[in-house]
């Protein structure tokens, strides 16, 4: 199974922040590389799919990057809404693995 | 318009079997590029990845639980059933579903989720 590390775990940032959270994968995934956002109680949202492509309906402060084993999610100007937990996922094989997910929280 | 919607029982005892039905509609899985996922997140922790059956029937399941688990399709009811056998607490987790789209190799659209708790 592919590993895959998030980091940070949990972050503190303000509105209007520019915020990165990093994922790196055990072995070269290509670009299949996904991320998703999942706020309290709720299932989970597609933000980002093969590392770069923005999901449709997706606001556009949201952007991915990143190819073989280091990825980045970037989110421009950190919104109120964006206060969640973002969950990166690669699918270059199965059994398809997730991150431990990174926190985003006001500061 | 996706959605899909997970059934099934809020609590089972130790070693009984598991079956969640997965509903869906606004797509086929009879469709070429489209399949079933499903996840698990246990209370407060992360996301974890189960199974996922695809158009053409093919199947695939996490290393750690493939013993435990069967996936099949009822594609004229848009129906997915997964099974867990052997359950256990720390099998105690809402479980989703969700569609694969495998064309880009994403899982695009998740159902709402269902708490499933194991306890005697």
């Amino acid at each position: 199974d592919i590993q895959m590390t998030q980091s940070p775990s949990s972050l503190s940032a303000s509105v209007g922040d520019r915020v990165t959270i990093t994922c790196r994968a055990g072995q070269s995934i290509s670009s299949y590389l996904n991320w998703y956002q999942q706020k309290p109680g709720k299932a989970p949202k597609l933000l980002i799919y093969t590392a770069s492509s923005l999901q449709s309906g997706v606001p556009s402060r949201f952007s991915g990057s990143g190819s073989g084993t280091d990825f980045t999610l970037t989110i421009s100007s950190l919104q109120p809404e964006d206060f969640a937990t973002y969950y990166c996922q690669q699918s270059y094989s199965t059994p398809r693995t997730f991150g431990q997910g990174t926190k985003v929280e006001i500061k | 318009q996706v959605t899909l919607r997970e059934s099934g029982p809020a609590l089972v005892k130790p070693t009984q079997t598991l079956t969640l039905t997965c509903i869906f509609s606004g797509f086929s899985l009879s469709t070429s590029g489209m399949g079933v996922t499903w996840i698990r997140q246990p209370p407060g922790k992360a996301l974890e990845w189960l199974a996922r059956i695809d158009w053409d029937d093919d199947k695939y399941y996490s290393t750690s639980l493939e013993t435990r688990l069967t996936i099949s399709k009822d594609t004229s009811r848009n129906q997915v059933v997964l099974t867990m056998t052997n359950m256990d607490p720390v099998d105690t987790a809402t479980y989703y579903c969700a569609r694969a789209w495998i064309a880009v190799a994403t899982i695009d659209y998740w159902g709402q989720g269902t708490l499933v708790t194991v306890s005697s």
